[in-house]
């Protein structure tokens, strides 16, 4: 069985800060992870995507996340938050290409001016 | 850019009725999900669809909901008669199949039903 925890349902950071969203991963097979960003009224859009090669991965808008296997971890990190960085952020592990996406619960990223 | 389209963008329909909504998945994908995000809740994985069969289903999806792919564009999701705990965002997502970006599933922005 597979599942994350995202620890803070909301994170608030100001402008410039760095972003870190917290994501605890829980899986029997070496585990496909992701994260999915949904700005207000719109679809889920992939950030990222670990699937086994390098554990530093970097996405869109200067987004990246490490996987640490030993922490069971896969924290989503960005250097200096913009105001158009608001938005819900979805941690998602899967147990391969072909499985069917488990996702947490979310974080709601706001950015103070 | 390629992307995954759903009709319509809004639903609202009477308990008890039969809703269709509509998946446009991006061309040439082969493998197809339904998708639902009760308001403030986790999404929660419906189906997953392959070669014109269900290959996995999770608890929820019961005896009331059913998918086709009617033809080679459209992937439906049928709810035979709504209930109010229905009401949610469903999301359509496919995949292509292959290695590299064909293991990414691309979302479409999703269709919200309310159910009264």
């Amino acid at each position: 069985a597979q599942s994350v925890t995202q620890l803070g349902s909301h994170v608030s950071v100001s402008e410039g800060a760095l972003v870190l969203l917290r994501c605890n991963y829980s899986s029997s097979v070496p585990p496909y992870l992701f994260w999915y960003v949904q700005y207000p009224n719109q679809g889920l859009q992939l950030l990222l995507k670990y699937t086994s090669a390098a554990t530093l991965v970097k996405g869109i808008n200067g987004f990246e996340a490490e996987f640490k296997k030993s922490e069971t971890s896969f924290h989503l990190t960005k250097p200096s938050a913009h105001m158009s960085d608001a938005a819900e952020y979805f941690c998602a592990v899967s147990a391969s290409s072909a499985s069917k996406i488990i996702f947490g619960s979310g974080t709601r990223l706001s950015i103070r001016p | 850019e390629p992307e995954v389209t759903q009709t319509p963008s809004h639903q609202v329909t009477q308990m008890g009725q039969e809703v269709i909504l509509r998946c446009v998945p991006i061309s040439n994908h082969l493998y197809f999900y339904w998708y639902r995000q009760i308001l403030g809740q986790k999404v929660e994985f419906l189906v997953s669809f392959y070669n014109n069969e269900i290959s996995e289903k999770s608890e929820i999806f019961d005896d009331q909901f059913s998918v086709e792919r009617p033809d080679g564009s459209n992937f439906t999701l049928k709810i035979r008669s709504t209930k109010l705990e229905d009401s949610a965002m469903y999301f359509c997502a496919s995949r292509g199949g292959l290695a590299g970006d064909g293991e990414t599933q691309y979302f479409g922005p999703g269709t919200r039903l309310l159910v009264l």
